[in-house]
């Protein structure tokens, strides 16, 4: 068990449907990412943010956003989804970045299927 | 480009028989690396990491790997593997230079299955 959370574990939803995934970080860890698993494109990283700052993009989605709270859980919003959106996704936290033994712990994953 | 390669997907090994997983990578400097391990229907696993110093590196479950620079590898391996660690296997680097954006870039995974 990594201590990183993530609800719902299965998700199973319509196309044009919007979701919320959320994840809880390790206990101290101020950075959050997110990263989609899917068959075609592999492991992609979404975003992070740290301390509840966005902290780097990467290929994520304008349908896609999401946030960091003060108590620095994360939720992952995904809007007008498309089957192509079926995909696992993971949150990872870490203690912050830039330390030089910063390592990224990685939650069980939200597998969502869009039918 | 930038880039992290696994250059096999799938592997099938015996159980008890030594194991080797490939790892390269392409970048102007030496990046921090990283194995993950993904058991099936579960989350990405760490299994050890390399910054910098002692190019052997111990993980958990008996496994190790071995950064060479000269060849830009960092290539996993186990002496004796065991049927429960049928998995898939992801190299992941960090750039050091990328200040402002410590994503991880994963290669394409490989699958590793055991026979027995």
């Amino acid at each position: 068990d990594s201590g990183v959370t993530q609800t719902p574990k299965h998700l199973i939803t319509a196309t044009g449907q919007r979701v919320t995934l959320r994840c809880s970080p390790r206990s101290g860890d101020l950075s959050v990412y997110w990263y989609q698993q899917s068959l075609d494109q592999g492991l992609q990283f979404l975003i992070q943010y740290y301390n509840g700052e966005e902290r780097a993009k990467g290929n994520i989605l304008e349908r896609f956003s999401a946030q960091q709270f003060p108590d620095l859980h994360s939720e992952l919003n995904l809007s007008s989804l498309e089957l192509g959106d079926s995909a696992l996704y993971f949150c990872a936290s870490s203690l912050h970045p830039r330390s030089s033994t910063d390592t990224q712990y990685f939650g069980p994953g939200t597998r969502l299927t869009v039918l | 480009a930038q880039s992290v390669t696994q250059p096999d997907i799938h592997i099938t090994v015996s159980e008890g028989a030594s194991l080797e997983l490939r790892c390269n990578y392409s970048y102007g400097a030496t990046p921090y690396l990283f194995w993950y391990v993904q058991s099936p229907g579960q989350g990405l696993q760490l299994l050890l990491k390399y910054f910098s110093g002692d190019t052997l590196v111990q993980g958990i479950k008996g496994f190790e790997a071995e950064f060479k620079r000269s060849q830009s590898s960092f290539n996993l391996r186990k002496p004796s593997v065991h049927w429960s660690d049928a998995a898939e296997y992801f190299c992941a680097v960090v750039p050091q230079s990328n200040f402002g954006n410590e994503k991880l870039t994963f290669g394409t995974g490989t699958r590793l299955t055991i026979i027995p």
